[in-house]
């Protein structure tokens, strides 16, 4: 099973910030890399898949990069709905595991 | 709009069986695999299973594997999971959600979700 890691496990950042958010793979799932945010009560929302290609409706403050086992998630300026629980997910190899989460707080 | 609307949660014992059901609507239901995912209370995201356009292909997480079967009925646009056996740690809120693709490889972006039914099992 690929084992995901997310760094950090919590990230305090404030409004207008840019924050980044890192994503290992255990080994290389090359570009089949999706990231989800999950605020409370609600269920998950698709962000990125490919590792760098916007879903649908996504704003462009949102952004994906890397490849193999290394992933970062990038959003440039921090809005007040942006605060959430980001999750990666690799499904390249089964089963499609996800990483355990970075919450993003003021 | 798509929509995915679990149901069949509740409390059961250990080592009882539960069957839960998703129906969709918004969408071709035929033509697009759909996923079982699963969120143990206060924790993180855990893939459970995926079914093909056509039912003809699965793939279950190991920790379900031989206990858990998931169907879709075409006629009424519905996806279900049978859970056997089950156990303390299959407690979670099930999430119903569609994949991007027909097949099930390489299915696992999941851009729709449902509210999610909440499953306890407990003595």
């Amino acid at each position: 099973e690929i084992v995901m890691t997310q760094s950090p496990a919590t990230l305090s950042v404030s409004p207008g910030e840019r924050a980044t958010l890192s994503c290992r793979a255990s080994q290389s799932v090359s570009i089949y890399l999706a990231w989800y945010h999950q605020k409370p009560g609600q269920s998950p929302r698709l962000l990125i898949y490919g590792a760098s290609t916007r879903a649908a409706g996504i704003p462009a403050r949102f952004s994906g990069s890397g490849s193999g086992t290394e992933f970062t998630l990038t959003i440039s300026s921090l809005q007040s709905e942006d605060f959430a629980v980001y999750y990666c997910q690799q499904y390249n190899y089964w089963p499609f595991t996800f990483g355990p989460g970075t919450k993003v707080d003021i | 709009q798509v929509q995915l609307m679990e149901s069949g949660g509740g409390v059961v014992q250990p080592g009882r069986s539960l069957r839960l059901s998703c129906a969709v609507s918004g969408f071709t239901f035929s033509n697009y695999a759909m996923h079982w995912v699963r969120q143990a209370p206060g924790k993180g995201l855990e893939w459970v299973a995926i079914i093909s356009y056509d039912g003809t292909n699965k793939n279950y997480a190991d920790s379900v594997k031989g206990r858990f079967t998931i169907s879709r009925d075409k006629s009424n646009n519905t996806l279900n999971l049978q859970m056997n056996s089950l156990r303390t740690e299959d407690t979670a809120v099930y999430y119903c959600a569609r994949a991007t693709t027909s097949e099930i490889t390489f299915g696992g972006v999941i851009p729709d979700w449902g509210q999610g039914t909440l499953v306890t099992v407990s003595s």
